[in-house]
């Protein structure tokens, strides 16, 4: 059963560009949530997802972020027209019952992004 | 914010030597999980404990939870090289739908 999966591990982008990350659960985890972490710093919440509804991005910018995470498919999390500021480590967890459940979460190794 | 802290930031001890590591958090919660962060990976659970347990053991792992002082513990036993890591705190909110994790204690044993 493989785990959870992040691509790109790595992805470079210029300012003003588009950064896609993905992210494919653990299989039977209906429950995604995407965090960003800074160097030297713990994770911050961004986005929670169950397949195909938003349930909260109280976490995540009002401009240039989004997140969906369809049916069919990965979640995605999608930052438009990158700024410097949003250099970081984002990480995918999933899980198969909502967080504050007794569920631990599972993560994926994350996408470092990079903007130049 | 309803972020926790941890304390020490960072912890440095030989190899053989016992790792403590506190949280505190702010809010009422029914339970406590702890990660672990290699450098450059993602996170990895350790242990969760409910907020009716005080202690909980797993293997040289042993956390502790005080709901009163709203502060846990994380004690590793006979430290190895390999222990070296991030550790997390972290916990649901009631009515909240996410884990809140605290800043991290950066563990660095020495062989």
């Amino acid at each position: 059963n493989a785990g959870v999966m992040q691509n790109p591990r790595h992805l470079v982008r210029r300012r003003g560009q588009e950064a896609r990350l993905r992210c494919s659960p653990m299989k039977g985890h209906s429950h995604v949530y995407w965090y960003r972490q800074l160097p030297e710093e713990g994770l911050k919440f961004m986005v929670y997802l169950q397949k195909e509804n938003i349930i909260d991005e109280s976490g995540m910018p009002k401009e240039r972020f989004s997140a969906e995470f369809p049916k069919e498919g990965p979640s995605i999390l999608r930052i438009q027209q990158v700024v410097r500021g949003d250099s970081a480590a984002y990480f995918c967890a999933s899980s198969p019952r909502q967080a504050d459940d007794t569920s631990p979460l599972h993560f994926g190794n994350g996408t470092r992004l990079t903007v130049t | 914010s309803q972020q926790g802290e941890e304390d020490p930031q960072a912890l440095s001890i030989q190899e053989g030597e016992n790792a403590t590591m506190n949280c505190s958090y702010k809010t009422s919660i029914n339970n406590l999980q702890w990660y672990r962060q290699n450098s450059g990976r993602g996170l990895v659970h350790l242990i969760l404990i409910r907020s009716n347990e005080r202690e909980k053991h797993s293997g040289r792992l042993r956390v502790t939870l005080d709901t009163s002082k709203k502060s846990s513990s994380l004690l590793i036993t006979a430290s190895r090289a390999a222990d070296t890591a991030s550790y997390f705190c972290a916990h649901p909110s009631a009515g909240a739908n996410n884990l809140f994790f605290g800043t991290g204690t950066r563990l660095t044993v020495i062989p």
